[in-house]
């Protein structure tokens, strides 16, 4: 049972435009939810976190909004650019030592 | 921001033989650290969580026998993947988290192939 679908699966946007990309949890008792990017051979970078007493958080390009009553939380990325092209995961966890649980990740293409 | 490190980047053996990779922390005390496995185009399958001083928990179908997994102190966790077969070759990646700390600090992979 996956407890972090993420969707979509890729994504192509085009220069300029805004990524948005969906991740929806199942279990309540989540309380951290950060945003990974991941370039091809390298390992995956914290781009932005959020906790569910906020529902939305931005830093520079990058904006989470947070809907707790429908479970759900996504990634907007305004003006994106060709270096924004990667893999982004959401990922969910308990407090605590808990491991992070993620989503299956959307490869996002940004074109010129 | 805090700094993982993982060496070596990618190693190729030959079937049978045993490969260590080693995480460090840099510049923080990790007192949790997590050993993922991903495979291309894939998402991270987590392996096993070791505690600092404690013998490291797998996640369910994850041989221990196999992926040996040593956390001695603060700043690094080793993986030993014994008696390496084909299907091994994947790309492994650590995490390392501070106690009491939400955030984690991923390395950059060891990419292992063997042959």
């Amino acid at each position: 049972q996956q407890q972090v679908k993420q969707s979509p699966q890729s994504l192509i946007v085009q220069k300029g435009g805004i990524s948005i990309i969906n991740c929806a949890y199942e279990n309540t008792a989540f309380d951290y939810f950060p945003w990974y990017q991941q370039f091809p051979g390298k390992g995956p970078a914290l781009l932005i976190a959020i906790r569910p007493d906020v529902s939305e958080k931005k830093e520079g390009r990058f904006t989470i909004s947070f809907n707790k009553s429908a479970k759900q939380f996504s990634l907007h990325i305004m003006d994106s650019q060709p270096g924004d092209s990667a893999t982004y995961f959401c990922a969910a966890s308990f407090s605590g030592n808990t491991p992070l649980v993620f989503g299956k990740g959307t490869r996002l293409s940004v074109i010129a | 921001g805090a700094v993982v490190s993982q060496h070596p980047s990618w190693v190729i053996c030959k079937s049978g033989t045993s490969v260590k990779i080693e995480c460090r922390s840099l510049d923080f005390q990790a007192t949790t650290m997590f050993w993922y496995r991903q495979f291309p185009k894939q998402s991270l399958m987590l392996m096993a969580t070791s505690n600092e001083g404690s013998k490291a928990t797998y996640e369910q179908g994850v041989e221990k026998d196999k992926f040996l997994i040593n956390h001695a102190s603060l700043t690094l966790s080793t993986l030993t993947v014994t008696s390496a077969h084909p299907e091994d070759s994947s790309f492994y990646i650590c995490s390392a988290r501070e106690r009491s700390a939400e955030t984690q600090y991923f390395g950059p992979g060891t990419r292992l192939l063997v042959l």
